[in-house]
């Protein structure tokens, strides 16, 4: 079955410093993995998804995830934090079922020191 | 940015009443589903549906659970007797076509049972 890890369920840095947001997951088929954001009561927006070919994956907002297969890993990153990146950030894994279900991870709050 | 519609945001509900949470996909969407997100827990799957019927179900997803589209706009998720763990967020996803792997959620629905 498949399943994500989050490490840190919250997470500060400073404006402008580096964004890293771990996220290793568990899959029997080669995975479909996703990062979803939600920001103060809005619903879930995909910033980015891995699905087949390249490894590194650009998303929206200026930020990527780099698919690493040898260590099951699919961490966000974005060089420079911005304030308006306040949000919970969701790392996925389509079950690639016959409905595809997305499974998530528990989550980790991003929070952007000035 | 075409979106998914949940009514209401908000809803706060006696223990044992029913209540019904309802949500308007993408009008050319395919795939339907509900997730729910218990407080400070990961957002997780209850129930997908597609040409009218549930395809797959979690665990979660009892007999106190029911979902609908009655009108081919509106997919509903009823609870018939809600229980006090029944609070939670809960969000309406749907899907244009099942190799199309990006969801779209809605804003959700915070589910409060007194």
């Amino acid at each position: 079955a498949q399943s994500v890890t989050q490490l840190g369920s919250h997470v500060s840095v400073s404006e402008g410093a580096l964004v890293l947001l771990r996220c290793n997951y568990s899959s029997s088929v080669p995975p479909y993995l996703f990062w979803y954001v939600q920001y103060p009561n809005q619903g879930l927006q995909l910033l980015l998804k891995y699905t087949t070919g390249a490894t590194l994956v650009k998303g929206i907002n200026g930020f990527e995830a780099e698919f690493k297969k040898s260590e099951t890993s699919f961490h966000l990153t974005k060089p420079s934090a911005h304030m308006s990146d306040a949000a919970e950030y969701f790392c996925a894994v389509s079950d690639r079922s016959r409905d595809d279900k997305i499974i998530f991870g528990k989550g980790t709050r991003l929070h952007i020191l000035p | 940015e075409p979106e998914v519609t949940q009514t209401p945001s908000h809803q706060v509900t006696q223990m044992g009443q029913e209540v019904i949470l309802r949500c308007v996909p993408i009008s050319n969407h395919l795939y339907f589903y509900w997730y729910r997100q218990i407080l400070g827990q990961k957002v997780e799957f209850l129930v997908s549906f597609y040409n009218n019927e549930i395809s797959e179900k979690s665990e979660i997803f009892d007999d106190q659970f029911s979902v609908e589209r009655p009108d081919g706009s509106n997919f509903t998720l009823k609870i018939r007797s809600t229980k006090l763990e029944d609070s939670a967020m809960y969000f309406c996803a749907s899907r244009q076509d099942r190799l199309d792997e990006k969801l779209f959620f809605g804003s959700g629905t915070q589910l409060s049972v007194l």
